[in-house]
């Protein structure tokens, strides 16, 4: 059974930083790019990141540029966030996705004061 | 970025009543390899969105087959032949062509009547 379990959401100050983590199982991980995707409440999908299967190549959406820096260990099945800087518009529950075969259940990040 | 348009954004229907839902890309979503990856998502209340058509028309493993996908070019189309309650939720379109980043539409909201 494929597995995604994303992990380190949480509430955080504006400025602040937070690592999001996700474990993966049940498929051959070292063969999939990797994305993160979030979404804001009540709003639409939101692709923020990927990393390529060997984690040469990587992606950000404009608005994270500069603020989040994504990662991987094939030999531990993980991708991670970093996300720092956070603003209130990084408020959303963040999805790990393998390529987009596969959803991870989210974890909300909640940027506020 | 290409941008995805989805029609309508919100469609109420009739139990057991057909649904269409439409979305249209800014640019040709066929790839220099021939193929056309346009996906189909679907995301019920309070649940991670679940992919359910590859590449146009090709239904994931567990959809029931009253769901199709159809379309070439910039246009294409979601179809649910008899709607039932479990249909209920957020249906988006997503490019992979022009991959970084994949696109979303804005998401159609399937309600029963």
């Amino acid at each position: 059974e494929v597995q995604l379990v994303e992990s380190g959401g949480g509430l955080v100050q504006p400025g602040g930083s937070l690592r999001l983590s996700c474990s993966a199982s049940g498929f051959t991980f070292n063969k999939y790019i990797m994305n993160w995707v979030r979404q804001a409440p009540g709003k639409g999908l939101e692709y923020v990141s990927a990393i390529s299967s060997d984690g040469g190549s990587t992606y950000y959406a404009d608005s994270v540029k500069g603020r989040f820096t994504i990662s991987r260990d094939n030999s531990k099945n993980t991708v991670s966030l970093q996300m720092s800087s956070l603003r209130a518009e990084d408020t959303a529950v963040y999805y790990c996705v393998a390529y987009y075969d596969y959803w991870g259940q989210g974890t909300l990040v909640t940027v506020s004061s | 970025d290409v941008v995805m348009t989805q029609s309508p954004l919100s469609l109420p229907v009739t139990l057991g009543q057909p649904a269409s839902i439409s979305c249209r890309s800014s640019q040709s979503l066929v790839n220099s390899d021939g193929n056309t990856y346009l996906n189909w998502f679907q995301q019920r209340p309070g649940q991670s969105p679940r992919r359910l058509i590859y590449k146009v028309s090709n239904r994931d493993s567990g959809v029931p087959d009253r769901f199709s996908g159809s379309g070439s070019g910039t246009d294409f189309t979601l179809k649910i032949s008899r709607v039932e309650a479990e249909d209920v939720g957020v249906y988006y379109c997503m490019q992979g062509t022009h991959w970084p980043p994949g696109t979303f539409g804005q998401g159609t909201k399937v309600e029963i009547k």
